[in-house]
Formats: C-alpha cells, structure tokens, sequence
C-alpha cells in the first residue's frame, strides 16, 4: 500500500550547525505534506507544511523542500540547538482519500552542545 | 489556540477490561482521529470520524471501536483490552480547508497487564 518513510532514524548534530531530515513518499496523488516535531512526553506539533504545487517553503529557521520527480520530502533546520532536540515525523495527504494524513515512522534528533 | 484535550496521561488496565480514552476539543472541527504510536512503528490510524455519528476504519481497527456522540468528543474503546494494546494513543483533529495540519492532544499512555 501507499506509505511514508524515513531514511534515517537517528540524526546527531552538533548545535549551531544545520540539520537535514529526510523523508521519502509513495502515493504521487499526495497533495499536502507537514513536518510535525514530538518532544518527549508530548502530542506532535506542528513545524511547517508545503501544498504539492511549490518546491520550497520556508519558516523560521526551518525549511521545507518537495521533489515531486523523486517523491521526496526534506525539513532543514538551520543553526540547530538544544531545543531541536526530539522526533520529527513527515505526513501526507491524498486529498480523494479525505482528510486523513499518513505519518512517516520519524526520525530522532539529538543535538550535541 | 486550538486545545485537543484527552482525559487521561496515564492508564494501567488489567487483560480483558474494556477500556475508553476520550478526546474533547474546542474548536468546532469537524474531522477527529485517534492514532497508536508504537516504537518504529511511528503513527497508525485507528478510526477516525468526519461529522456527527459517523466513522470510518483507519488502517489498524482490529479490537477498537469509536463513538462520536458530539461534534467535540470522540471517543476510542477498547472492549477487551489486551496486551500487544499497550501503546501511546494520539488524538487529533483538522479542520475542512485546504491545508488540514492536525492539532494534536498530549497522548495517553496505555499499559495494559
């Protein structure tokens, strides 16, 4: 069936550097994907999300980059710090199977100071 | 800010009981779903429910049920607990646009003994 992945489940960064999460995607009818962030011991949050018409959207210190080609997903973090730390999932969703979005099984970000 | 409340952090139940995690929102959204969040394994849809007495099977509905008596509460029931049912259980909700990130409760963690 259809699916979201992650390569890597485990990302160490050194704080001030970038961080590069990176997530791979199966069903091309996919019209909307969102990066969530977990912090231990809480409900996922919101990071930022991009419609599959654009390439590339940015935020606050986080940008989100789709290739549509590869069916791949990336989230950039910029200067990471300490406060980066935690799990970050990629969803998706198939607008003609509703509004229900399909998670990636997450990547760990552990910042090192 | 858009509050996704769920009734317990923490449950202990023993095999066999039936067991009913609540989700109560405050913003009038119309879709609901409850999710398991398993190691590895990231987020599986159970059910999830569109309006009002009505609900639809997720990817993993085997052994639970739903209730959406009200636009705000949606309920998930366990009606023999077991153990491979001992998980974190995510609720969250999105509302009928066109970009539909979800809102997320702070999870229940499930043991079941």
């Amino acid at each position: 069936g259809e699916s979201v992945g992650l390569h890597l489940p485990t990302l160490s960064v050194q704080e001030g550097d970038n961080s590069i999460i990176n997530c791979a995607y199966s069903n091309s009818a996919s019209d909307y994907f969102i990066w969530y962030k977990q912090e231990s011991g809480k409900g996922p949050q919101f990071i930022i999300d991009i419609r599959s018409n654009m390439d590339k959207r940015q935020g606050q210190r986080v940008t989100v980059l789709l290739n549509k080609t590869v069916k791949h997903l990336s989230l950039q973090i910029a200067a990471t710090q300490p406060g980066d730390s935690a799990v970050y999932f990629c969803a998706e969703r198939d607008k003609a199977a509703g509004n229900k979005l399909t998670f990636g099984g997450g990547t760990r970000v552990l910042v090192k100071p | 800010d858009v509050k996704v409340t769920q009734s317990s952090r923490y449950l202990v139940k023993r095999t066999g009981e039936k067991v009913f995690l609540e989700c109560v929102q405050d913003m009038d959204h119309e879709n609901m779903f409850w999710y398991r969040q398993d190691p590895g394994l990231g987020l599986r849809l159970i059910y999830f429910s569109y309006d009002v007495k009505m609900k639809e099977k997720g990817d993993i509905p085997e052994g639970y049920s739903v209730s959406r008596e009200k636009k705000e509460r949606f309920s998930l029931i366990l009606e023999s607990a077991s153990t491979n049912q001992t998980s974190m259980y995510l609720c969250a909700l999105t509302g009928g646009g066109v970009r539909t990130e979800a809102f997320f409760g702070q999870g229940t963690r499930l043991t079941v003994v």
